[in-house]
């Protein structure tokens, strides 16, 4: 059965105090794995699509990694606008549209 | 541009109750995505629509819940009738081929 998980549940950063999420995945076939940002009560805006172990993708102050068995979302010296849920999601090779999403983990950035 | 609009955004409605909630995808998108997103179960797909077909409905919990999509800019989400373990936040998402989906802000919704 494809799976995610993500660690840690929460996460309490000091700003500037760099840090990485994770996100382990089991899939049969990786079509892609997708990280997304969600602010209270608002959606999740997505930041990133990994396909293939190695590949790396950055924004701002935010670096997703990927390797056969997980991802990790590095956070460079936060600032407290980085407040927010990370979630992790994969979707398998055999389906065009369906993602397994991960519970999230939670992040505070203290001034 | 316009993202994926969402109404309403709060609904709280009593047991038994029919509700509906709406969905606007972004313009030139063609598929259509209905979740759920509770503490316990964190986001789960409801249904799939392409090109207004819906294609995979086997997330939808119960026969109390149908969705439709009546033409490409609408779709809605029908719970008949409202339970109190329906109470959770229901995201629409939309996408265009195979880009990443993107979502609405949802509608969270109580059923007392």
């Amino acid at each position: 059965e494809d799976q995610v998980t993500q660690s840690p549940e929460a996460l309490r950063l000091q700003e500037g105090e760099s840090s990485s999420l994770n996100c382990s995945y089991t899939v049969s076939g990786l079509r892609g794995l997708f990280w997304y940002r969600q602010d209270p009560g608002k959606g999740p805006e997505f930041l990133f699509t990994l396909y293939s172990a190695g590949e790396e993708k950055e924004k701002e102050r935010l670096k997703a990694t990927l390797t056969k068995k997980e991802s990790f979302l590095h956070i460079t010296a936060p600032k407290p606008e980085d407040s927010a849920t990370y979630l992790c999601a994969v979707q398998a090779r055999d389906s065009s549209y369906k993602l397994i999403f991960g519970s999230g983990t939670r992040l505070l950035v203290r001034p | 541009d316009a993202g994926v609009i969402q109404s309403p955004r709060h609904e709280v409605t009593e047991m038994g109750q029919e509700v509906t909630l709406r969905c606007k995808p972004i313009s030139g998108h063609n598929s259509l995505f209905w979740y759920r997103q509770t503490m316990m179960r964190g986001l789960e797909l409801l249904i799939y629509f392409n090109n207004n077909v819906p294609i995979d409905d086997s997330g939808m919990p119960e026969d109390r819940f149908s969705a439709k999509m009546p033409n490409a800019s609408f779709s809605t989400l029908k719970i008949q009738p409202s339970e109190p373990r329906d109470s959770a936040v229901y995201f629409c998402a939309s996408r265009l081929g195979d880009q990443p989906q993107h979502f609405g802000d949802g509608t969270r919704l109580s059923i007392l």
